[in-house]
C-alpha cells in the first residue's frame, strides 16, 4: 500500500481557514487520495475524496498537485468543532479497498 | 447519507467471557465491512475484512479463533471476541465501502473493557 505522510499536529484558530498537508509520493495511477476525520471517542467520518482535480463539498476543498505526489485538505473557516485528528490515506481503485490509517495530523483550534 | 449502526456502544465484560458487537448498514447494501481496533492515543488498525457470505480475511497477526467475525447478510457483520481478557480492552470501529457514494461509513465505535 502507497504511504502518506502528515505533520503529527497542528494548530489553527477559530473562523480561520486551516491548511493540512499530505505527501504521497509513492501514489499510483489509480490511488484515490481519501481524508477522514476522527473526533474523540467516535468512529471517523468521511470528509471528502479525489482523484486528479480539485474537490470541494459542504464540509472542506481538497487540493491536489498536478503531480499528485500531494495534497491539501482545506478547512475555510475552521470552528471549535473541527477540533480532530485528520487522516488521509490512499485508497487503490482495484482490490481489497480496504483503509489503512497512518498517525494522521491532531489539529487544534483555538478560541 | 450512509448510515453504519454499530452496539453496543460500550460493554463491559469479565475475563474469559466472549462479547458480540454488530455492524449494521442502515440504508444501503455493504458486501464488505471492515473491523479496526484502537488502543489509546493510537491510531486505527485493521484487523479484518469481512464479506458477506464467505470467510474474513484476517491480517497479518490478528487471531481468527479469537475474534470471530460473522456477515451473513449484506446488512450485518458481526465481530465476537471470544475468552476476552484484560488486554483485548480497545475501541472497535467497524466500516463499510459506499463506493457508489463515493466514501467509507464508518461505525461509532464500541468501548470494550475486561475486567
Amino acid at each position: 500500500d502507497a504511504k502518506t505522510t502528515q505533520p503529527n499536529s497542528m494548530e489553527s484558530n477559530e473562523e480561520e481557514p486551516v491548511h493540512l498537508p499530505c505527501n504521497h509520493s509513492t501514489i499510483s495511477g489509480t490511488d484515490y487520495i481519501h481524508w477522514y476525520r476522527q473526533l474523540p471517542s467516535q468512529g471517523p467520518e468521511y470528509v471528502i475524496h479525489g482523484l486528479t482535480s480539485n474537490v470541494n463539498n459542504r464540509m472542506a476543498s481538497l487540493a491536489i498537485a498536478e503531480d499528485r505526489k500531494s495534497s491539501t485538505l482545506i478547512l475555510h473557516r475552521a470552528t471549535l468543532r473541527d477540533a480532530a485528528v485528520y487522516y488521509c490515506i490512499l485508497v487503490r481503485q482495484q482490490g481489497a479497498q480496504k483503509l489503512v490509517f497512518g498517525q494522521g495530523t491532531r489539529l487544534t483550534i483555538n478560541p | 447519507g450512509a448510515v453504519v449502526s454499530q452496539h453496543p456502544s460500550w460493554v463491559i465484560c469479565k475475563s474469559g467471557t466472549s462479547v458480540k458487537i454488530e455492524c449494521r448498514s442502515l440504508d444501503f447494501q455493504a458486501t464488505t465491512m471492515f473491523w479496526y481496533r484502537q488502543f489509546p492515543k493510537q491510531s486505527l488498525m485493521l484487523m479484518a475484512t469481512s464479506n458477506e457470505g464467505s470467510k474474513a480475511t484476517y491480517e497479518q497477526g490478528v487471531e481468527k479463533d479469537k475474534f470471530l467475525i460473522n456477515h451473513a447478510s449484506l446488512t450485518l457483520s458481526t465481530l465476537t471476541v471470544t475468552s476476552a481478557h484484560p488486554e483485548d480492552s480497545s475501541f472497535y470501529i467497524c466500516s463499510a465501502s459506499t463506493r457508489g457514494l463515493g466514501g467509507y461509513t464508518f461505525g461509532s465505535g464500541t468501548r470494550l473493557t475486561v475486567v
